[in-house]
């Protein structure tokens, strides 16, 4: 299917323990983001990708890690969960470069810590 | 460094009036603004963008909004609004012509239509 996935959709995690959030883009866009979706703050970007092995920080992003190996993929991991990083996370791409400026956005995952 | 304010965070209207969300911007560059819509359970999608040009920008579903440099405003208009309008919208800012183009958004802004 084209456009953006995430998986899973709904996570269920304990405290302490490692999970790793899903993206895939299938149009090969050259920026790839992760936001979090908390209410009353809007949406916070985590990490960003310029490109393939090409990550930078965001507004907040303690507590997370990002790799690109890929143009396509840009798994999200958080390393130690903690209750605080409940929320709803949504994967983004764009590419300005080639005239896509609007980020087009997964789905999201609704994750869970308990 | 950029941000954006969404002046409103609920915006309650009868069906079939107009209205206004209302989105402020500060950025030390030229910048590319842009309003979303979110569903219930569901992703962002983009609503209209203004990039550069005609300072009012027409989007999908009958919204458009005006660019208003001086006044740093990207405030977003539908003359007659449907039930269906319900949902969060979202402005965003990022940065034009140069090498950020990561989005910054507001809070949001939730849009009730009652009949």
């Amino acid at each position: 299917d084209a456009g953006i996935t995430q998986s899973p959709r709904y996570k269920i995690t304990e405290t302490g323990r490692q999970v790793t959030l899903m993206c895939h883009q299938t149009w090969s866009h050259s920026y790839m983001f992760w936001y979090r979706q908390d209410l009353g703050h809007g949406l916070r970007l985590i990490y960003y990708s310029a490109a393939a092995d090409i990550t930078d920080k965001g507004e907040v992003p303690d507590g997370y890690v990002v790799s690109r190996s890929k143009t396509e993929n840009f798994p999200l991991t958080l390393e130690s969960a903690t209750r605080s990083q409940t929320s709803v996370y949504f994967c983004a791409s764009s590419d300005p470069f080639w005239g896509t400026t609007e980020a087009f956005f997964g789905q999201g995952t609704r994750l869970t810590v308990v | 460094a950029q941000s954006v304010t969404q002046l409103d965070s609920q915006v309650p209207v009868f069906e079939e009036a107009p209205v206004e969300l209302r989105c402020n911007y500060s950025s030390s560059v030229s910048v590319y603004l842009f309003w979303y819509v979110q569903y219930p359970n569901q992703g962002l999608q983009l609503l209209l963008k203004y990039l550069s040009g005609s300072t009012l920008v027409k989007g999908i579903n009958g919204f458009e909004a005006e660019f208003n440099k001086s006044q740093t405003s990207f405030h977003l208009r539908k003359p007659s609004v449907h039930i269906s309008d319900t949902a969060e919208y979202f402005c965003a800012v990022s940065g034009g012509g140069g090498s950020n183009y990561k989005l910054t958004f507001g809070k949001g802004t939730l849009l009730t239509v009652n009949p």
